[in-house]
């Protein structure tokens, strides 16, 4: 069972602050690691695949990095808006099943 | 945008009865999942399925769990003698393969009380 931890476990920030947050996994038999946006009583929604060590990705305001060797990876938000509250989970896949974090819990005050 | 819909989205049933939790996958996707999370926990793989057999299970997934797609739209979990803590969020989903790779899809659960 792999052990994946994310960091803070939540977050209350300012509208246009910027913010970051860490999902940590175990480095060894690393295949690529998922995150998503989940949104109360919706469905979560995938934001990011990461594969390959140094990899960095963006979609917006969101963007993410992907360390391989030392097992982690850093999601940063830049001008936070309050559209951005939500739930952000990491979950590296192996196996065909994604093993998820326990999520970090972002609150963007107007 | 094509999307995973799950029904119902609340299930409140007596410990000991049968819970059939549905899922329509994303039409032309070939893997399908099911997660949960129980209030407070983490969100945890149950089973992965494809080409209607089952191809990876957790160890949550004892004899009291079935998975089925009894046809071309449909996937189910079946829990057959529900306990106080199966209750949980159950969450579909399905991917274009089985790839680790590869996205995969969620729809918005089914909240399964067992009283």
């Amino acid at each position: 069972i792999l052990n994946v931890e994310q960091s803070p476990q939540s977050l209350h920030v300012q509208e246009g602050d910027s913010t970051n947050f860490t999902c940590s996994f175990p480095s060894s038999n690393f295949y690529a690691l998922h995150w998503y946006r989940w949104e109360t009583a919706k469905s979560p929604e995938a934001l990011f695949v990461m594969t390959l060590n140094g990899d960095e990705k963006k979609k917006g305001r969101i963007s993410a990095t992907l360390n391989t060797k030392e097992g982690y990876s850093y999601l940063y938000i830049k001008g936070s808006q309050p559209e951005d509250s939500a739930t952000y989970l990491c979950a590296p896949s192996s196996a065909r099943q994604l093993t998820f974090g326990s999520g970090t819990q972002l609150t963007v005050l107007p | 945008e094509p999307e995973v819909t799950q029904t119902p989205s609340h299930q409140v049933t007596q410990m000991g009865q049968e819970v059939i939790l549905r899922c329509v996958p994303i039409s032309n996707h070939l893997y399908f999942y099911w997660y949960r999370q129980i209030l407070g926990q983490k969100v945890e793989f149950l089973v992965s399925f494809y080409n209607n057999e089952i191809s990876e299970k957790s160890e949550i997934f004892d004899d009291q769990f079935s998975v089925e797609r009894p046809d071309g739209s449909n996937f189910t979990l079946k829990i057959r003698s529900t306990k106080l803590e199966d209750s949980a969020m159950y969450f579909c989903a399905s991917s274009t393969s089985g790839s680790e790779y590869n996205e995969q899809f969620f729809g918005p659960g089914t909240r399964l009380t067992v009283l």
